[in-house]
């Protein structure tokens, strides 16, 4: 069985700050990783993932998460945020073996400030 | 390439009612998997499809149901509603790989009274 938590539940940053969401997971077998984005009343966008070579892994709109096995990590970072970043990410992971469900941190939400 | 889509967007039920929620998969995925997502909460796996059969299943009662077609969309049934069944349900299409990834409908909102 697997599990992730995301140690904050709120991060307010302002506009064109860094910012870094945290993710920790535990599992018992190797791992895949991801990230997805919920914007207010909408379902799931994949951000990125993590499936196997590079442990450092982007996005096309400038974000980026680290593999680190050893610190059972996946950490999402942004050097430079934008009003239009302000959504709730949730951090996933689903083990290599035959079980194929998603499991879900109860996510950050993320308020980019004017 | 058409994404995941679901049906209807938003529905009020009362307790005791029953409920199909509607999931087209992208086209090219085989699998379906549904989520549970309560207010504030991540989402919760409740089953997930291949080819037709249950291909696994969270911790949800047996009054969740699931149905997948031929053309790979898929139903989930919830019989005898519970306040508790207020959420959002998404549904995920993906192709069955070792790698795969699950790419995400706009979700149906369940409000039951």
């Amino acid at each position: 069985a697997q599990s992730v938590t995301q140690l904050d539940s709120q991060v307010p940053v302002f506009e064109e700050a860094p910012v870094e969401l945290r993710c920790n997971y535990s599992s018992s077998v190797s791992v895949y990783l991801f990230w997805y984005v919920q914007y207010p009343n909408q379902g799931l966008q994949l951000l990125l993932k993590y499936l196997s070579g590079s442990t450092l892994v982007e996005s096309i709109n400038g974000f980026e998460a680290e593999f680190n096995k050893s610190q059972t990590s996946f950490h999402l970072r942004k050097p430079s945020v934008h009003i239009s970043d302000t959504a709730e990410y949730f951090c996933a992971v689903r083990g290599s073996g035959s079980a194929r469900q998603l499991t879900f941190g109860s996510g950050t939400q993320l308020t980019v400030l004017p | 390439e058409t994404g995941v889509t679901q049906s209807p967007t938003h529905l009020i039920k009362t307790r005791g009612q029953q409920v199909t929620l509607r999931c087209s998969s992208q086209s090219g995925h085989n699998t379906v998997s549904w989520y549970q997502q309560a207010l504030g909460q991540g989402p919760q796996f409740i089953f997930q499809y291949y080819r037709e059969e249950e291909n696994g299943r969270g911790n949800f009662p047996p009054r969740f149901s699931g149905l997948q077609f031929p053309n790979y969309s898929s139903e989930l049934n919830v019989n005898a509603l519970e306040l508790d069944d207020s959420a959002l349900y998404l549904c995920a299409s993906s192709e069955q790989t070792l790698q795969e990834t699950q790419y995400f409908g706009p979700g149906t909102r369940l409000l039951v009274l």
